[in-house]
Formats: C-alpha cells, sequence, structure tokens
C-alpha cells in the first residue's frame, strides 16, 4: 500500500522563478494539507484541500497558492520565490476524521 | 488557538538509558495530540497519537506518552533507547472535534542523540 508520494525530491529554483510541487495522498485518504519546514524548526501549516477546495489556510502570502485535482492528488505552487522559501515542503493526507496525518518524504526546495 | 513548547531542543543520551521528551500544550478546547518522529532527509513518521481514553498512550518502537491534562502536558517516554533512535522528535497538537479542516500545530522539535 503505497503511502504519500511527494515529487520532486530535490529542486534548486532562481530568485523571482516559479515552482510547483505535486503530492498523492496515501489510498483511502481524501484531505491534503502542505506543511513548510524550515532547517531547524518545527513545519509549519501552509493550508489544506478537501473537495477540491482550499478549507483552510495558515499565515502564508498569496504568493503560495495550491490546487486538488478529482483523484485527491494536490499540487503546491510558489510564485516570486525567494531566498526565505528554501525549504522542506511537506505533503499529509488523511481522512475527514479523528485520526492523524501521514506524511511523505518531503521537496527539498533551494532558492538561489 | 493552540500552541505546543517542547522545552529541550536536545536531549543527550547513553544507550540503554531511559529517555523523556517533554511537550506541553496550550489550547482553549480539546486537543488531539501526536508525537512525530524525523530521520535525517526524511519526512514525518507517526510514534503515537492521544485521541480520547486512557491517557497512557503506546506506540511503536517501544515509546509511550501520557496525556495529563491538568498540566497541559504530553511527554514522551522510553525505558531503553537504541543507536537507531537518534532523531528529531516532534509533538503536535490538534483541535479535538472529529471532521476535516483541523491543522497541526508542532512544537520547534527535541533532537534525542544516542550515544555509545
Amino acid at each position: 500500500d503505497a503511502g504519500v508520494t511527494q515529487s520532486p525530491t530535490h529542486l534548486i529554483k532562481t530568485r523571482g522563478q516559479q515552482v510547483t510541487l505535486r503530492c498523492s495522498p496515501k489510498s483511502g485518504h481524501d484531505t491534503v494539507s502542505w506543511y513548510q519546514q524550515a532547517l531547524g524548526q518545527g513545519p509549519q501549516f501552509i493550508f489544506q484541500y478537501y473537495e477540491e477546495e482550499e478549507r483552510q489556510r495558515g499565515n502564508f502570502p498569496d504568493r503560495f497558492s495550491g490546487h486538488q485535482f478529482p483523484n485527491y492528488s494536490s499540487e503546491l505552487n510558489v510564485n516570486a520565490l525567494l531566498l526565505g522559501d528554501s525549504a522542506l515542503y511537506l505533503c499529509a493526507s488523511s481522512t475527514a476524521g479523528a485520526g492523524g496525518y501521514t506524511f511523505g518524504s518531503g521537496t527539498r526546495l533551494t532558492v538561489v | 488557538a493552540q500552541s505546543v513548547t517542547q522545552l529541550d531542543s536536545q536531549v543527550p543520551v547513553f544507550e540503554e538509558a531511559p529517555v523523556e521528551l517533554r511537550c506541553n500544550y496550550s489550547s482553549s478546547v480539546s486537543v488531539y495530540l501526536f508525537w512525530y518522529v524525523q530521520y535525517p532527509n526524511q519526512g514525518l513518521q507517526l510514534l503515537l497519537k492521544y485521541l480520547s481514553g486512557s491517557t497512557l498512550v503506546k506506540g511503536i518502537n517501544g515509546f509511550e506518552a501520557e496525556f495529563n491534562k491538568s498540566q497541559t502536558s504530553f511527554h514522551l517516554r522510553k525505558p531503553s533507547v537504541h543507536i537507531s533512535d537518534t532523531a528529531e522528535y516532534f509533538c503536535a497538537v490538534k483541535r479535538g472535534v472529529t471532521g476535516g479542516g483541523n491543522k497541526l500545530t508542532f512544537g520547534t522539535g527535541t533532537q534525542l542523540k544516542v550515544e555509545l
């Protein structure tokens, strides 16, 4: 049973560019959340998608946007990249319930 | 809003010794609590979770945690650690209601370093 799959695993971008990260949730999960983890920090919530709509958003600028597809997979888009956007981006999937989240291995984004 | 405080940024311990990683939370509503482990260059793996019921929760790899509502704590313990337990440990909290739309709020993490 495949868990959460994220792609790519590593990415290097230049300041000002745009990036798209992808996530396939665990089988049976319908909710996808994205987190940003800066070096030495805990993950910070970016937003959550359910039924193809953004349901909750953390304290991130509009440069961060997302999408969820009918098959529950999701994309995270970041425009006008800044050096401070360099981080590990984690995708987590879940069902609408009380349980915890299943995390992917993340995408390491480096902005130069 | 919920918040989590992990009181120790680093915990060194010798192999086969017991360890406790401390976590305190703040919330005006009931909560669900989680501990995740992160190995270098990897994502987060769920160790254990408290949703309701018994306050002593047992997880994978011999870890356990005790929910203490009066002290708003959820400390993680292991009676005898192994070298392979060296990793970053994160405590997280979520609003304690069923249904989607509830984010996880993480602490800043505790680096457990097991030495020979």
